[in-house]
Formats: structure tokens, sequence, C-alpha cells
């Protein structure tokens, strides 16, 4: 069964430092996601992507956020200049049709120092 | 706006007893999703159940049933005969029709003893 990855599965970084978390979404869907939670906390929207732009995006995806399709495979989440508040799970996810539901990746554990 | 509330932070139960987890969702929108999602101490996401807003059929697989009323803005989840693997946080989640975001409970954590 076809499954959203994500890598790597843990980051550690410096603050400040400009990081680049990977997905390769379900190879026949074409809306893309990203959300983040909070240990402890719910999980977040923060970004959706669809026709190689972004659709929608939450006011946690201030300047210091972007995100690329480099080919026809990856999805990635860059953040410029991390800070500690970044630390969290990022969670990727795809579907394949509007309305469709969402399929998550196994996360990628982020934890800035 | 759209809201889930999940009131239940925690639960514990002993192996084989049922559990309801409880789910309130508000929204405008007469067209909407329902999820639940499961996230084990692994902490992947793992999707559950989608329910759509103008099918209130309930739904049961296994040991797992969903009771989804309109009326009471609810869709609660129990699982019958509760098992160790079933520990983990449960995530309510609700869509707005189009390409749109998850807006996800504050979660709630199943803890069951064997």
């Amino acid at each position: 069964e076809p499954e959203v990855t994500q890598t790597p599965s843990h980051q550690v970084t410096q603050m400040g430092q400009e990081v680049i978390l990977r997905c390769v979404p379900i190879s026949n869907h074409l809306y893309f996601y990203w959300y983040r939670q909070i240990l402890g906390q719910k999980v977040e929207f923060l970004v959706s992507f669809y026709n190689n732009e972004i659709s929608e995006k939450s006011e946690i995806f201030d300047d210091q956020f972007s995100v690329e399709r480099p080919d026809g495979s990856n999805f990635t989440l860059k953040i410029r200049s991390t800070k500690l508040e970044d630390s969290a799970m990022y969670f990727c996810a795809s579907s394949r049709r509007l309305s469709d539901t969402q399929y998550f990746g196994p996360g990628t554990r982020l934890t800035v120092l | 706006a759209q809201k889930v509330t999940q009131a239940q932070t925690e639960i514990s139960v002993v192996e084989k007893e049922d559990v309801t987890l409880d789910c309130v969702y508000e929204t405008r929108d007469t067209t909407y999703y329902l999820f639940w999602y499961k996230q084990p101490p692994s902490g992947e996401l793992v999707f559950l159940i989608r329910r759509n807003s103008f099918d209130e059929q309930n739904e049961i697989s296994g040991r797992y049933s969903w009771n989804f009323q309109k009326s009471t803005s609810s869709f609660n989840f129990t699982i019958t005969a509760s098992q160790v693997v079933d520990s983990a946080v449960y995530f309510c989640a609700l869509r707005r029709s189009g390409n749109t975001p998850l807006v996800f409970g504050k979660g709630t954590r199943l803890s069951v003893i064997a």
C-alpha cells in the first residue's frame, strides 16, 4: 500500500540554522500539506500546496517558512532561520483529489537547540 | 470558524473494557467532513475513518464503531473490548469542502491497562 514518506525522522539543529524537511507524497496525489505538532499539543495546519503553488497558509507559516516541489516526487518544507519554538513534529500529508482524505507521513521530529 | 472539542484529555481503562471517545464540532458549513486519526507512541498519524456531513449512517469496523449525530454536532468513537495495542492519542478532525486544511481537536490519550 502506498505511503507518504518523510526524511529525516529526527533532525537536531542550532538556533538560526536553516533546515529542509523532505516528504515524498503518495505518487498519484495532487494536494500536499504540512502540519506541525508541538510536543503534547494538537496538530496544527501550516500550508497547503497544489499545482506548484501555495493554496492556503496559516498564521504560523510566516516568512521564515517556504515550500517547494523541486521535482515530480519530493515536497519540501524549509525553515530559513530556526527558532527554539520551531521544535516540533512536522507532518507531511497528501490527498489525491479535492476533499479526499489526507494521508500523513510518519513525521520529522525537529529539535532546535 | 471551525472548531473541534475533545473534552476528555486522558482516559484509562482496563483491557477488555469498552471505551467511548467524545468529539464535538462546530462549523457553519453544510458540507464538511469528519475524521478520526490515531497517534500511537511511535508518533505517526494513522487514518481511521472519514464521515461526510450528508451521511449520518453509523459505522462499525471490527472493534471500532463511530456514532455521527448532526443534531448534537458529535462524532463519537467507541472501542469495544479494548486491547493494550489501542493505547494511543486519538484525534478527531474536521474539514470543510474543497482544498481546505484539517482542524484537529486536542486529542484524547487512551491508556489500556493489561
